[in-house]
């Protein structure tokens, strides 16, 4: 069975800190892993997308990718408000299902 | 709207009635998914088809969930004889291509409550 492991959280960090989230993967085979970010009563929006080992950055987010410890991580700088939400990692095997976590709750405080 | 369209978006039924959630991927989207979610939960996953085959079922889905995509395109969600366990948001999901890479485009779901 596939998992996907997340800490749920509550994450509260205050406004300009820098968030951290972290997941790991037990399938040793998946390839890409993605970040969706889930507003309440919203459905999940793609953040960031992350294939190879190493860092990616997009503007205030940095994925961050270890697939010899099945670790994958999001980093979130200046945090704002609005980045107020739940954070899904997924991993992608094999261009099937996408599994994803159960989320974690990020809290950032004006 | 060119997005994953859902239908209905709320459906509210007694236990033991059938169900059935229609979904409008993208349009040159071939590959699309099913997903429920509870509070508090992240999506789990049920089904994906690609183009009309439906290649993957969750070995949790229980044998009263039916999926088809007949034509490649839209694709419907039966639940049968609806228990009170089965209350969630159904989610759909489309991508394009056949790696592993690529966005999934999520639908605003379709939430049930069984009475």
């Amino acid at each position: 069975q596939k998992e996907v492991e997340q800490n749920s959280g509550p994450l509260s960090v205050p406004e300009g800190a820098i968030a951290s989230l972290n997941c790991t993967y037990s399938d040793r085979v998946s390839q890409s892993f993605f970040w969706y970010r889930q507003y309440s009563g919203k459905s999940p929006e793609l953040i960031m997308s992350i294939y190879s080992n190493g860092d990616k950055e997009d503007g205030r987010f940095t994925a961050q990718l270890n697939k010899a410890s099945q670790y994958v991580s999001l980093l979130i700088r200046d945090s704002q408000p609005s980045d107020s939400a739940t954070y899904l990692c997924a991993s992608d095997q094999a261009g099937t299902a996408l599994i994803f976590g159960k989320g974690t709750t990020l809290s950032v405080s004006s | 709207d060119t997005g994953v369209s859902q239908d209905p978006r709320h459906k509210i039924t007694k236990r033991g009635q059938n169900v059935t959630f229609r979904c409008d991927p993208i349009s040159e989207h071939n590959r699309l998914y099913w997903y429920r979610q509870t509070l508090g939960q992240g999506p789990e996953f049920l089904t994906y088809f690609q183009n009309e085959a439906q290649l993957e079922k969750s070995r949790l889905l229980s044998d009263r969930f039916s999926a088809e995509r007949p034509k490649g395109s839209f694709s419907t969600l039966e639940i049968q004889r609806t228990e009170q366990g089965d209350s969630a948001m159904y989610l759909c999901a489309s991508r394009i291509g056949t790696g592993s890479t690529g966005e999934l485009f999520f639908g605003e779901g379709s939430r049930l409550t069984v009475l």
